[in-house]
């Protein structure tokens, strides 16, 4: 079955360490795969999808097919990313995404 | 601009009731979809809309939920008979297009409270 594990609920570091935020992913084709975050009091929203490999507000996620991973990663973590981050798959490039439980995000000053 | 809206914010009910959940996507979006997030858990795939039509109902937990949208744009979600299980966030979100490539903007979601 296609699931999205985030085995992380809290992750708290302080300003200015490095962040990762694991995702691991049961699928056996060639997913697309994405992060999501929502800051509090505002709506979810898409952070970046691993088929853009671009770099997003200094996060970047690689898609390691081997290990089932698509972690987030940020080198200097900043106050304002402080936020509930969720990772998603699509399991067949079309339209249902499959998501994570998510992981609540703390930067402590 | 306008984003998506959703209404009402919060809802309570007693168990048994029926309630009615609607959602305004941003407007030209074809593409509409409702999610359920029950406390501590990811969000849950319910049902797809391109235009009017729902090619994807598979995510509806039971045959209590039913959903429809009407003029290409708003949609309502109804559960009959409420249940405590239904007590999540429901969330609603548009895209310019059917299809993961679009990219889905979120409502700020119904809490549901059951009684």
């Amino acid at each position: 079955a296609q699931r999205v594990t985030q085995p992380e609920k809290l992750l708290s570091v302080f300003k200015g360490a490095p962040v990762e935020l694991k995702c691991n992913y049961s699928y056996s084709g060639s997913p697309e795969l994405f992060w999501y975050v929502q800051y509090s009091r505002q709506r979810l929203q898409l952070l970046l999808r691993h088929i853009s490999r671009e770099s997003i507000k200094g996060f970047t996620a690689d898609l390691n097919k081997g290990e089932t991973s698509f972690h987030l990663k940020k080198p200097f973590a900043q106050e304002e990313d402080s936020a509930m981050y969720y990772c998603a798959l699509t399991p067949n490039s079309n339209y249902q995404l499959i998501w994570g439980a998510g992981t609540k995000l703390i930067i402590k000053p | 601009g306008a984003g998506v809206s959703q209404s009402p914010s919060n809802k309570v009910t007693e168990k048994g009731k029926d309630v009615e959940l609607r959602c305004d996507p941003i407007s030209g979006h074809t593409a509409l979809y409702w999610y359920r997030q029950s406390l501590g858990q990811g969000l849950e795939f319910l049902i797809y809309f391109q235009g009017n039509s729902a090619p994807d109902k598979s995510g509806l937990p039971s045959d209590r939920f039913s959903a429809e949208r009407t003029g290409g744009s708003v949609s309502t979600l109804t559960i009959q008979r409420t249940q405590q299980e239904d007590s999540a966030v429901y969330l609603c979100a548009s895209s310019t297009g059917g299809g993961i490539s679009y990219e889905q903007y979120f409502g700020p979601g119904t809490r549901l409270t059951v009684t």
